[in-house]
């Protein structure tokens, strides 16, 4: 079955280190999102990708690069990890404006 | 992409059905009206869109207003596992980005 998948589930990194989140889906999706939610919030629109070599900010960019090789993946990399980017950050992917988009489980990253 | 207001929490007894409102005064006419749950702190799913006409799936019903200003979220037959955080989204033409705004916390009651 095709699916969406995010690694690692679990990431505790230290203060200044760059770290990348990986986000793969197999549904050949053009649209991809990453998002942030923190303690009690709703998610917040970090960057986004309509097809290959095309990304986009979203709400909350600052501190934060993704790059599109290609259709299944979409990481994001955190050019130099802060304390106030401790969170959980899902990917979702979709077809289309009027087709559902399916989240991964998300990955719970802590910066010390 | 149009905003939407939503309350911020409700209850509903089991077995009862679960209405959940939402407000997006400021849709327009090409944009959908979306509806995604958050169990705990899983990734949020999918549960039902709707354009114009009222939708009905296997998990729920969408009733959306003749203005569009308006709809309504229905779990016919509400179970504890119910009990999650409600997004009711619009969402436009622009590639099909998903804004979450806070929801509404539905807690099912035995």
């Amino acid at each position: 079955d095709a699916e969406i998948t995010q690694s690692p589930r679990h990431k505790i990194t230290e203060t200044g280190r760059q770290v990348t989140l990986a986000c793969h889906q197999t549904w050949n999706h053009n649209n991809m999102f990453w998002y942030r939610q923190d303690l009690g919030h709703g998610l917040r629109l970090i960057h986004y990708s309509y097809g290959v070599q095309d990304t986009n900010k979203g709400e909350v960019s600052d501190g934060y690069s993704v790059s599109r090789s290609n259709t299944e993946d979409l990481p994001l990399t955190l050019e130099s990890a802060a304390s106030s980017q401790t969170s959980v950050y899902f990917c979702a992917s979709s077809e289309e404006v009027n087709t559902e988009a399916f989240f991964g489980q998300g990955t719970r990253l802590t910066v010390v | 992409d149009a905003k939407t207001t939503q309350p911020t929490s409700m209850d509903c007894a089991e077995g009862r059905a679960a209405n959940l409102p939402c407000n997006h005064s400021t849709i327009s006419g090409n944009e959908y009206v979306y509806w995604y749950r958050q169990i705990h702190s899983q990734g949020p799913q999918y549960i039902i869109h709707g354009l114009k006409n009222n939708e009905t799936n296997e998990m729920a019903s969408l009733i959306i207003t003749e203005d569009r200003k308006s709809s309504t979220l229905i779990l016919p037959h509400a179970t504890l596992r119910d009990t999650a955080v409600y997004y009711c989204i619009v969402r436009g033409n622009q590639g099909g980005k998903l804004i979450f705004g806070q929801g509404t916390e539905l807690s099912v009651k035995p």
